[in-house]
């Protein structure tokens, strides 16, 4: 079975700031994506940051990046220099590949920062 | 931003009422899913298709079902809707050519009174 667990179901920081989100998940599977997606008030999904399984660097996007641990099975998500638009629900997730695109969902954290 | 058109966006319905959420695509995108938000749960999978009229059970299925006649248009089905079913429904978009990142619509709250 494919499960996501994310650990902090909520959190905050101070604006300026760096917190870190926790996923671990399991599967037995070498090939999948793994993601953190950001839901706002808005409600509105966003995608923020992506890796690839198959790549031992981290991936980094702006202030968001992430700690890849494959054989740990752990992706977790650090913000840094937190600003008040940080303030959402954040969902890890994987998929794997060739098998339909199924996407796996953790529970969420919700992240306050405060000004 | 990806073309994900949910409907209707929100809506009040009694139980035993059947109710159709449609999602419209113009991403002409293979992969198209329901999803169910709920507190303490995260999004949970009802249906996904792979193709028209190719379509798969996800986690949630019971008291559901869906269609797909047309690349660009997904149907989630509540043939006759329950309170438990009270959420804020999600349509997502995928395509492999796009490293699997799902692209989802702005939801759909659903109330069942």
């Amino acid at each position: 079975a494919q499960t996501v667990t994310q650990s902090q179901p909520e959190m905050s920081v101070q604006e300026a700031e760096t917190v870190t989100l926790s996923c671990t998940y399991d599967t037995s599977e070498n090939n999948y994506y793994l993601f953190w997606y950001k839901q706002p008030p808005s409600r509105q999904m966003i995608l923020v940051i992506r890796q690839e399984a198959y790549k031992q660097q981290n991936a980094t996007e702006n202030r968001f990046s992430v700690n890849f641990q494959k054989a740990a099975k752990s992706f977790s998500l650090k913000i840094s220099d937190s600003q008040l638009g940080d303030t959402a629900m954040y969902f890890c997730a994987f998929m794997i590949r060739y098998t339909g695109n199924q996407f796996y969902f953790g529970t969420g954290t919700s992240l306050t920062v405060i000004p | 931003d990806a073309g994900i058109t949910q409907s209707p966006r929100h809506k009040v319905t009694e139980t035993g009422t059947p109710v159709t959420l449609r999602c419209h695509q113009t991403e002409n995108h293979r992969y198209m899913y329901w999803y169910r938000q709920d507190p303490g749960h995260g999004l949970r999978l009802i249906h996904y298709s792979y193709g028209v009229k190719d379509t798969d059970k996800g986690e949630v299925s019971d008291g559901y079902s869906v269609s797909r006649s047309k690349t660009e248009d997904f149907l989630l089905t509540l043939e006759s809707a329950t309170s438990s079913q009270t959420s804020v429904y999600f349509c997502a978009i995928s395509e492999h050519s796009q490293a699997g990142e799902l692209f989802f619509g702005e939801g759909s709250r659903l109330t069942v009174l």
